[in-house]
């Protein structure tokens, strides 16, 4: 099992520019998420699903929209990139609720906005 | 305002000893909290969680102690070893939440061998 596959691993944007992050899981997990990780900040929930066809938004959605088109990928896009969007993003998955299971997460992708 | 806080950003202990890792809380609605572990280039790996009913949960050498009066949970590992040297994070969250965990900002421990 791969688990949960992030593409692509690193990018470099200029400031207006447009990209999209593909999460894909393995695990037929219902719910899905995506985190960005700023220097000496916890992580961040941008968008979540609890099903296919499904968002929501979480702490910092702003500059960012998702897609579920199908269950097993969550997409993350960037309409308009800005420096203030360079991080880590993580996607992760669960069964349920992680807030009483443990999520898995992908090995992130490294985003630079210049 | 920081709901969840690790105020330690490092801590290093020797191999064999006791880690003890700490997080405190703000919001008095969580009721589920769990550890996170994080190696460089890395996700995050779940390690162990609590829920508010308990006041303790065990697994293997890590134990987390949760103090609901003083809304602070602690993480204890014993023994250490060079292989726990990694980033630790605390994230908790309220029922019905769907998700939406609140992180600490982490801390940092070394374990020297």
């Amino acid at each position: 099992n791969a688990g949960v596959t992030q593409t692509p691993k690193f990018r470099v944007l200029k400031t207006g520019q447009s990209m999209t992050l593909l999460c894909a899981q393995d695990m037929n997990h219902e719910y899905m998420y995506w985190y960005r990780q700023d220097p000496g900040m916890g992580l961040r929930l941008i968008h979540y699903s609890v099903g296919e066809g499904t968002t929501a938004k979480g702490e910092v959605p702003d500059g960012y929209n998702v897609s579920r088109l199908k269950k097993q990928n969550f997409l993350l896009g960037l309409e308009s990139a800005a420096p203030s969007q360079t991080s880590v993003y993580f996607c992760a998955s669960s069964y349920r609720d992680p807030t009483n299971t443990e999520a898995f997460f992908g090995q992130g992708t490294r985003l630079t906005v210049v | 305002d920081q709901q969840v806080k690790q105020n330690s950003p490092s801590l290093s202990v020797q191999e064999g000893r006791i880690s003890i890792l700490n997080c405190d809380y703000t919001n008095s609605m969580f009721d589920y909290f769990l550890w996170y572990k994080k190696y460089p280039a890395e996700g995050p790996t779940f390690l162990i969680s609590i829920s508010s009913i308990k006041d303790k949960n065990e697994d293997g050498r890590f134990t987390v102690f949760l103090n609901k009066s003083a809304k602070h949970l602690s993480l204890h590992i014993v023994p250490s070893q060079p292989g726990d040297s990694a980033v630790y994070f605390c994230a908790a969250s309220a029922l019905g939440s769907q998700g939406n965990l609140i992180f600490g900002k982490g801390t940092k421990l070394s374990v020297k061998p």
